[in-house]
């Protein structure tokens, strides 16, 4: 199948601290994994992506891992701060699906000042 | 994304009615998206298409129907067919291979 767990689904952390979001999919021909941040009311967008031939990528406070042989990938923010809080998912693609993306459900960070 | 222009912002259906949301994009890309997000819940993708005049269905199509004359638009209309249509609506597009990025949404209201 294409679906893909996202856990945990809510997350609260005190500013400063660092917040790990975990995806598992199913589907090993899987190899795009990006992350999207949204806030309230708004669209989604893009703060990190991997490819399926690297197993971690870095920016700034950012970093997302992905282990293909467990078929999970994880989101690490470091540092978090009140304004990191919003909802972020993840998603997979496989590329000769159309580019189709398959979405986590969600997990909604609270950074507590 | 300034590139991705969604419409309205807002849209009101009575039952019955048929409503059509516009999608346009300046960014040259091949594919474009439409995806469904109800309260607390993912994005479900409705259709997608890859090229003019090609596009298939997505994982909840039923009651939805799409349009892809232009490269630049991909309007979607929902039909009084779906029965449960309240929702925000997002487009997306992207170049061959290259991150989809979205537009800022229309939310459609049952009155």
């Amino acid at each position: 199948g294409e679906n893909v767990e996202q856990h945990p689904s809510t997350l609260s952390v005190q500013e400063g601290d660092s917040a790990v979001i975990k995806c598992t999919y199913s589907d090993s021909a899987s190899n795009y994994f990006p992350w999207y941040k949204q806030e309230l009311g708004k669209r989604p967008q893009l703060i990190i992506d991997i490819r399926s031939n690297v197993g971690e990528k870095k920016d700034q406070r950012i970093a997302v891992t992905l282990n293909k042989t467990a078929k999970h990938f994880s989101l690490h923010i470091t540092e978090t701060q009140p304004e990191d809080s919003a909802v972020y998912f993840c998603a997979h693609q496989e590329y000769n699906q159309g580019g189709k993306l398959i979405f986590g459900q969600g997990t909604e960070l609270s950074v507590k000042p | 994304d300034g590139g991705i222009t969604q419409s309205p912002k807002y849209l009101f259906r009575k039952e019955g009615q048929n409503v059509t949301l516009s999608c346009e994009q300046n960014l040259n890309h091949d594919a474009m998206y439409w995806y469904r997000q109800d309260p607390g819940q993912g994005l479900r993708l409705i259709y997608y298409s890859q090229i003019v005049n090609d596009f298939q269905k997505g994982d909840i199509a039923e009651g939805y129907s799409v349009s892809r004359e232009k490269k630049e638009s991909f309007p979607l209309t929902v039909t009084s067919a779906q029965k449960n249509p309240t929702a925000f609506y997002l487009c997306a597009s992207s170049a061959r291979y290259q991150p989809q990025h979205f537009g800022d949404g229309t939310r459609l209201s049952i009155l």
